[in-house]
């Protein structure tokens, strides 16, 4: 029944080194987003897929890389991990088009570097 | 700038009495704002979204209002219940491009018994 999945929950590694979280969404939606919410608790978009096409980067360092293979999946891949990096990674998923259609959120992967 | 900022920061009530909590916003142009439910460790949930024309939009004992001329929005829940401990995140959907999510730092709300 989960809404919006990802993997893994925890994540603690060191800096330096290459890391991969990965979402899933059984919804149907064809919008996807990677929201980073830091020790302040702010969420602040880093990334939005429509149709397995990128449509909003909001500034995230290139270390950052998002791919979707389709529209239910949208990964997050981090090169060469800094200790700022350490935070709270939501995905998302909605429809595309209406500013009222609703986001629905993942549980979050919880990064730790070291 | 776009804003939002929420007040207070952290809240402690007793299980059945009643809370507001607060949001003040300097989005614009915004479509609309939503109201989120975080429980620790969790995801954020919808409880409410409203536009900007409309005044109060209720989910249950949760009661949204806005008022878009001062740019100002409430929360108030209604005979707290311990399971309504979370953090609350006030949220302005920024219209200007694309629609985008500005959240609030949120209030962090404890119910004790």
């Amino acid at each position: 029944d989960t809404a919006v999945s990802q993997t893994p929950k925890y994540l603690v590694t060191q800096m330096g080194n290459d890391k991969s979280i990965k979402c899933e969404q059984n919804l149907g939606h064809d919008t996807m987003y990677w929201y980073k919410q830091d020790s302040k608790k702010f969420l602040k978009i880093m990334f939005s897929y429509n149709n397995k096409e990128l449509i909003i980067n909001e500034t995230v360092p290139n270390r950052f890389s998002p791919k979707s293979p389709d529209k239910a999946h949208l990964n997050l891949h981090i090169n060469s991990l800094e200790l700022g990096d350490s935070a709270v990674y939501f995905c998302a998923s909605s429809l595309w088009g209406q500013s009222s259609y609703e986001q629905y959120f993942g549980p979050g992967t919880r990064l730790t570097v070291t | 700038k776009n804003q939002v900022e929420q007040s207070p920061q952290s809240l402690i009530i007793l299980e059945g009495k009643n809370c507001t909590l607060q949001c003040n916003y300097t989005v614009s142009p915004f479509s609309n704002l939503r109201w989120y439910k975080q429980d620790t460790g969790r995801g954020p949930v919808s409880l409410t979204i409203m536009t900007f024309s409309e005044n109060t939009k209720s989910n249950g004992r949760y009661t949204a209002t806005l008022d878009a001329d001062t740019k100002q929005s409430s929360l108030h829940i209604t005979a707290s219940q311990l399971s309504d401990s979370a953090s609350y995140i006030c949220v302005v959907i920024f219209s200007g491009g694309y629609n985008k999510l500005i959240f609030g730092a949120g209030t962090r709300l404890a119910v004790h018994p």
